[in-house]
């Protein structure tokens, strides 16, 4: 299974602060997706990323929101100015290349707003 | 709208087999996908369904009507460590690469 690392593993936040969250896909792979899962409820497709553009993005990813591959093997998730209800794992996926393109997750980053 | 149902809890036993079902209506369909999700973890990928029909990988087992917009996870041979939530995820359209749409998955508790 494709390897997807994720940093920090536990961020804190105030609320209004601006937080990044990164990705570090250890193999080359085309698409990649940043999902969201509040406690105790679904998860939830965010954005994804294809090609170094946004690909496709949800209602969530309002223009608090930006997704940046600066680097070209980092991947970041950006929220401008935090609020309590953004507290949620925020997940990492990267899509495998084949027949089925299966999403392969990240261990996630715990958000926490105060 | 896009809508995926599947049973909130269930129950085994050790060495049992259990069947999650999971129902979908969704406005386009590029294929489903069962995930595990410990607690506190990421989900980790288990089967993917495009085709009618039957697709087995060693005690996990997924089928696919896409006429009737079904699917389950059976799961055979019950192991204490398969105690988790199980998530149905459908493909929405736009090619191979699409976002998932997920359920809010069945916690299944495994007892001894």
């Amino acid at each position: 299974e494709p390897e997807v690392t994720q940093t920090p593993s536990h961020q804190v936040t105030q609320m209004g602060q601006e937080v990044i969250l990164r990705c570090v896909p250890i193999s080359n792979h085309l698409y990649f997706y940043w999902y969201r899962q509040i406690l105790g409820q679904k998860v939830e497709f965010l954005v994804s990323f294809y090609n170094n553009e946004i690909s496709e993005k949800s209602e969530i990813f309002d223009d608090q929101f930006s997704v940046e591959r600066p680097d070209g093997s980092n991947f970041t998730l950006k929220i401008r100015s935090t609020k309590l209800e953004d507290s949620a794992m925020y997940f990492c996926a990267k899509a495998l290349a084949g027949s089925s393109y299966e999403q392969y997750f990240g261990p996630g980053t715990r958000l926490t707003v105060t | 709208g896009q809508n995926i149902d599947q049973p909130t809890e269930m129950t085994a036993t050790e060495g049992a087999i259990v069947q999650i079902n999971c129902t979908y209506q969704t406005s386009g369909f590029n294929g489903l996908f069962w995930y595990q999700q410990h607690a506190g973890e990421a989900p980790t990928f288990l089967s993917y369904n495009v085709l009618d029909g039957l697709e087995e990988k060693g005690r996990f087992s997924s089928f696919l009507s896409r006429s009737k917009g079904y699917s389950y996870l059976l799961l055979k041979e019950l192991q204490m460590k398969d105690s988790a939530s199980y998530l149905c995820a459908v493909r929405d359209a736009g090619g191979s690469q699409g976002n998932l749409i997920f359920g809010k998955g069945t916690k299944l508790s495994v007892k001894p």
